[in-house]
Order: structure tokens, then C-alpha cells, then sequence
């Protein structure tokens, strides 16, 4: 049982590049989300998915697309990266909607845009 | 605008001794508080949760507290150990938004021997 795992774990762009985080979640869960982290502030959601076949915009959406193919997986998307979106990205997932499911976070990815 | 803020944004105590991390929400409805701990290159890992109905919660070493009246809460840190050092991160849950959260900008803690 692997919980929520990242690929890639580190990742450097240029300016204008695209790339596609992946996020997978082998606990059946119904919910993903994928968070950015910056220096000195707290997590912001990006965009959520509340199952297979749907996304939501989350608090900081500009400049990202994401995808729900399949319950396991979350897609993450950057069409033309700029320096503003080098960050740490985080994937989570929960078993249900109501706060009082908790929220199981993956490792992490590093992304820096030059 | 719901927001939890936290202080200290950093701390350095020895190993073996204790320490209290504070967390301060302006999230409405409140729903729940959760504590994070986030090791260096990864991710957040729940250590406590508490609803609204309950003052204090324990786990091992970590205990929580929390005074919705006034919006407070506390991380308090016992016979700390090299391991400790990581990131504390505060969250709060807001009641009727579905597991939105809104996350504190966290505690850097660094243990020394």
C-alpha cells in the first residue's frame, strides 16, 4: 500500500516549456486535490476533483489544467510555465468531502521555472 | 477571508526539552483543526484533529488544545527528540465547504542535541 505518490520528485523548465504531474493514489479514495507550496505561506489548492471523470478550480487555478481519467489518478498540468509557478506541488486525497475525513498527502514535487 | 496564522515562524530549542507552537483562525463556520507535521521533502502527515466540542488532544508527545471562543489553538511539544525537527503546520476546516482547508504558513521547529 503506497498511499499517494508523485512523479517526477524534482523537475526544471524554461519559461514556455509544458510538463504533466502525476499524482496516484492506490487507497480508493474519491476525492484528490493538488496544492502548491511556497516559501512562508501556507498550502493553496489548485484544483480538486470530487471523482473519476470531474475537476473543480480550486483558490489559485490560473495557469493550470487538470485531468480525473481514472479514480486512482490526478493529473496536473502547466500548458506554458512561468517563473511564478516554480513552487513545491502536492497531491492529496480523502475518502469523502466532509472535513472530518482526513486529507493524505504525497510527497511532493519540486518544480523550478527559469 | 478565512486565514490561520502562526507563530513562531521559527524555532530552535534542545533536545529534551519542551515547547509550545500557537495557531490563530478566523475561519467561519469552524468545523475542525487539524495539526500537521511535515518532514523535510515531504509531505504533511495529520497528528491531531478537534472538533469544536473538545479542548485538548493528545498524541504521544504532541498535545493540542483548542479554545474556540477564542479562536486559539496550541501544539505542545514534550521531551523533544532530534526527530521533532520538521515543519508544524495548523489547518483549519471550515464547516459546509467540504474538505476545504485552510492551511497555516507553519512552525519550522529544529531540535538541537
Amino acid at each position: 500500500n503506497a498511499g499517494v505518490t508523485q512523479t517526477p520528485k524534482f523537475r526544471v523548465l524554461k519559461t514556455g516549456q509544458s510538463m504533466t504531474l502525476l499524482c496516484a493514489q492506490d487507497m480508493n479514495h474519491e476525492y484528490m486535490y493538488w496544492y502548491r507550496q511556497d516559501p512562508g505561506m501556507g498550502l493553496r489548492l489548485i484544483h480538486y476533483s470530487v471523482g473519476e471523470g470531474t475537476t473543480a478550480k480550486g483558490e489559485v487555478p490560473d495557469g493550470y489544467n487538470v485531468s480525473r481519467l481514472k479514480k486512482q489518478n490526478f493529473l496536473l498540468g502547466l500548458e506554458s510555465a512561468a517563473p511564478s509557478q516554480t513552487s513545491v506541488y502536492f497531491c492529496a486525497s480523502s475518502y469523502g468531502l466532509s472535513p472530518s475525513y482526513e486529507q493524505y498527502f504525497g510527497p511532493g514535487t519540486r518544480l523550478t521555472v527559469t | 477571508k478565512n486565514q490561520v496564522e502562526q507563530s513562531p515562524q521559527s524555532l530552535i530549542i534542545l533536545e529534551g526539552k519542551n515547547c509550545t507552537l500557537q495557531c490563530n483562525y478566523t475561519v467561519s463556520p469552524f468545523s475542525n483543526l487539524r495539526w500537521y507535521k511535515q518532514d523535510t521533502g515531504r509531505g504533511p502527515v495529520s497528528l491531531t484533529i478537534m472538533t469544536f466540542s473538545e479542548n485538548t488532544k493528545s498524541n504521544g508527545r504532541y498535545t493540542a488544545t483548542l479554545d474556540a471562543d477564542t479562536k486559539q489553538s496550541s501544539l505542545h511539544i514534550t521531551a523533544s527528540q532530534l526527530s521533532d525537527s520538521a515543519s508544524y503546520i495548523c489547518v483549519v476546516s471550515a464547516d459546509l465547504a467540504g474538505n476545504m482547508l485552510t492551511f497555516g504558513g507553519g512552525t519550522r521547529l529544529m531540535v538541537k542535541p
